[in-house]
């Protein structure tokens, strides 16, 4: 079975701050993992891909396979990173399984 | 080039009703998957269609099906509308047969009252 978790369902940080955003998951095949973004009143869309191992508006993220963990990481927080964080997670079934996500707040 | 586009944005239905939804993907793509989102649940995986099959669903009774057409539209029913149907229903589409960058709509806000 595949499954996502984020601990955190609110994570309030100000800005210049480190960040990090917990994501864990259970699958037993090789998996990819992403993380997706929404900001206020937009469409869900891709942040970042483990694949890829690129960093997008400064985040990045790499998929820990003994610790089953894809933490999303930004070194100094900005007021714009405010938004819902999901991370999911592809296997070969073709579907994506999402965590619950984390609302994440950039105060200034 | 134009996002994927669902129709209507907001729905309001009764219950014991059924409705359609509609999905355009992106042009080229043809994977389109469906998903629910609820507060409660977060977003679930409702069923995939690649080149007009569907080739997995999730856990959702037998109420809620889906198709995908020849020009990779898709669209989803919910028959029989209960109370608990009420969500965002979102869209996806990917230009590869696998789950790489999966594009997603607007939504389609259902309210069943």
């Amino acid at each position: 079975a595949q499954r996502v978790t984020q601990p955190e369902k609110l994570l309030s940080v100000f800005k210049g701050a480190p960040v990090e955003l917990k994501c864990n998951y259970s699958y037993s095949g090789s998996p990819e993992l992403f993380w997706y973004v929404q900001y206020s009143r937009q469409r869900l869309q891709l942040l970042l891909r483990h694949i890829s191992r690129e960093s997008i508006k400064g985040f990045t993220a790499d998929l820990n396979k003994g610790e089953t963990s894809f933490h999303l990481k930004k070194p100094f927080a900005q007021e714009e990173d405010s938004a819902m964080y999901y991370c999911a997670l592809g296997g070969s079934n073709y579907k994506l399984t999402f965590g619950k996500g984390t609302l994440l707040t950039v105060n200034p | 080039k134009a996002g994927v586009t669902q129709t209507p944005r907001y729905l309001i239905k009764t219950r014991g009703q059924q409705v359609t939804l509609s999905c355009s993907p992106i042009s080229g793509h043809r994977s389109v998957s469906w998903y629910q989102q609820t507060p409660g649940q977060g977003l679930q995986f409702l069923f995939e269609y690649f080149s007009e099959t569907q080739r997995n669903k999730g856990n959702f009774p037998g109420r809620f099906s889906g198709r995908q057409f020849s020009n990779s539209r898709s669209e989803m029913n919910v028959s029989t509308l209960e109370l608990g149907d009420s969500a965002l229903y979102l869209c996806a589409s990917n230009l590869h047969d696998r789950n790489t960058e999966a594009f997603f709509g607007q939504g389609t806000r259902l309210t069943v009252v």
